[in-house]
């Protein structure tokens, strides 16, 4: 099962337009970090945020957490056509001694030049 | 490059074959974790190590999935006897263990394709 979950799934907006994607999830977490993936490679990571943090930048890149609802957001600010990708959240949790980074099932970015 | 290395990037085998997948970490890291990606979803959880000790199993790692990382360095993941549905990106990571805010690298993945 996957615990975190993004909204929305696609996302298209033109060159120059913040992009927003958010994470919900399900149980209580030490970090959520958030990666992209361009189609057909690997994954890059992009941001990682502590339960202990609400805001962090890097760049154009704005995440929030919110751990009294569960949920994180991904804002990209002045897009570009190159950010174009599938972006995803990931969660981890040092419960029960493991501490497994889980993944959602993404939201599809398509910035039109 | 310092960053964590998978090799063949491609791998085309007939069903029933057997394959097998490496993965270089980066050379501190300590955790090393194995994912599935197919088309459309995100990242499976298979299987992760702490050091060579291999410390958890996904129900979606069946008995034809067998995963060693012998010293503590690289890892291997192999598949036996291939069916069409193991087609997929197969996606390592490393990360430092002994803390639990540090981030989790990926590789390039290995794209298998069952014919």
């Amino acid at each position: 099962s996957q615990q975190g979950e993004e909204d929305p799934q696609a996302l298209s907006i033109q060159e120059g337009e913040n992009a927003t994607m958010n994470c919900s999830y399900k149980t209580s977490i030490n970090n959520l970090q958030w990666y992209r993936q361009n189609s057909g490679r690997g994954l890059v990571h992009l941001i990682l945020i502590r339960s202990n943090e609400r805001e962090k930048h890097s760049g154009r890149l704005r995440v929030t957490l919110d751990t009294s609802k569960k949920s994180s957001s991904l804002l990209i600010t002045a897009s570009r056509a190159a950010d174009t990708a599938s972006y995803f959240c990931a969660t981890a949790s040092s419960s029960g001694g493991s501490y497994i980074p889980t993944f959602g099932r993404g939201t599809s970015l398509i910035v039109h030049p | 490059d310092t960053g964590v290395s998978q090799n063949p990037r491609h791998k085309i085998t007939k069903r029933g074959q057997n394959v097998t997948f490496r993965c270089d970490p980066i050379s501190e890291h300590n955790r090393l974790y194995w994912y599935r990606q197919t088309l459309g979803q995100g990242p499976e959880f298979l299987t992760y190590f702490q050091n060579e000790a291999q410390l958890e199993k996904s129900r979606l790692l069946s008995d034809r999935f067998s995963a060693e990382r012998p010293k503590g360095s690289f890892s291997t993941l192999e598949i036996q006897r291939t069916e069409q549905g193991d087609s997929a990106m197969y996606l390592c990571a490393s990360s430092l263990a002994g803390q639990t805010n540090t981030e989790a690298f990926f590789g390039q993945g290995t794209r298998l394709t069952v014919v």
